[in-house]
């Protein structure tokens, strides 16, 4: 399996909902990631977890909340969103945080109404 | 200053062209250099990373640095139509922080 998944690949949520995103890999990657991406913008990091540690969080609001459950596993649970948080939402993995190959997976489209 | 900065075009070649993209980038210390590939709808893969500087040629593409100007390329060989995605290069920190340039709209018509 050398593909990172994503699910859902679409969500639609108002902004009192408590929703989460599910990203999973069996690549044997140690390092796993989330980037936000809004139209026409590139990927922005938003959290990493180093061997299911998180050990970069770029100034995220505290509504968007990450899990690493173990070393295939990693969650973003929202809660409270803002219609300007509707991005797509993606997911990445790398070996070792000092790898510089990053596989993405496709991402779940978030629409905040 | 952004870390890294890119022309957004949005570019549109005929087939077999030769494409050129490019970007700059604000601190010297940065030593790996990547290039994205994002078809609409998906994830960005990895084309090429580079360390350094000089070229890197991986079939119809080539990746080049030049450090001393703080510029990085990526050459698109005989350009098809599967081509037409967003290019967007990218500089990476120790750590994994991964920070990409706008991203460069290509098109490619028969």
């Amino acid at each position: 399996d050398t593909e990172v998944t994503q699910t859902p690949k679409h969500l639609v949520m108002g902004m009192t909902n408590k929703k989460s995103l599910k990203c999973e890999q069996h690549m044997g990657h140690r390092a796993m990631y989330w980037y936000k991406q809004k139209a026409k913008k590139p990927p922005e990091l938003m959290f990493v977890y180093s061997y299911e540690k998180l050990s970069i969080n770029e100034s995220v609001p505290s509504r968007f909340s990450p899990e690493c459950p173990n070393s295939s596993l990693l969650n973003l649970h929202l809660h409270a969103l803002q219609p300007e948080d509707s991005a797509l939402y993606l997911c990445a993995s790398s070996i070792t945080p000092r790898d510089n190959e990053q596989f993405f997976g496709p991402g779940t489209r978030l629409t905040v109404l | 200053q952004k870390e890294v900065e890119q022309d957004p075009g949005p570019l549109s070649v005929p087939e077999g062209a030769i494409v050129s993209l490019n970007c700059t980038y604000s601190n010297s210390a940065f030593q790996y250099f990547m290039w994205y590939r994002q078809y609409s709808r998906k994830g960005p893969e990895l084309l090429m990373y580079t360390y350094s500087s000089g070229n890197k040629e991986d079939g119809r593409f080539t990746a080049q640095v030049d450090k001393s100007s703080k510029y990085i390329s990526l050459f698109i060989r005989d350009s098809q139509p599967s081509d037409s995605a967003t290019y967007l290069c990218a500089i990476i920190y120790g750590g994994g922080k991964l920070t990409f340039g706008q991203g460069t709209i290509l098109t490619v018509h028969p």
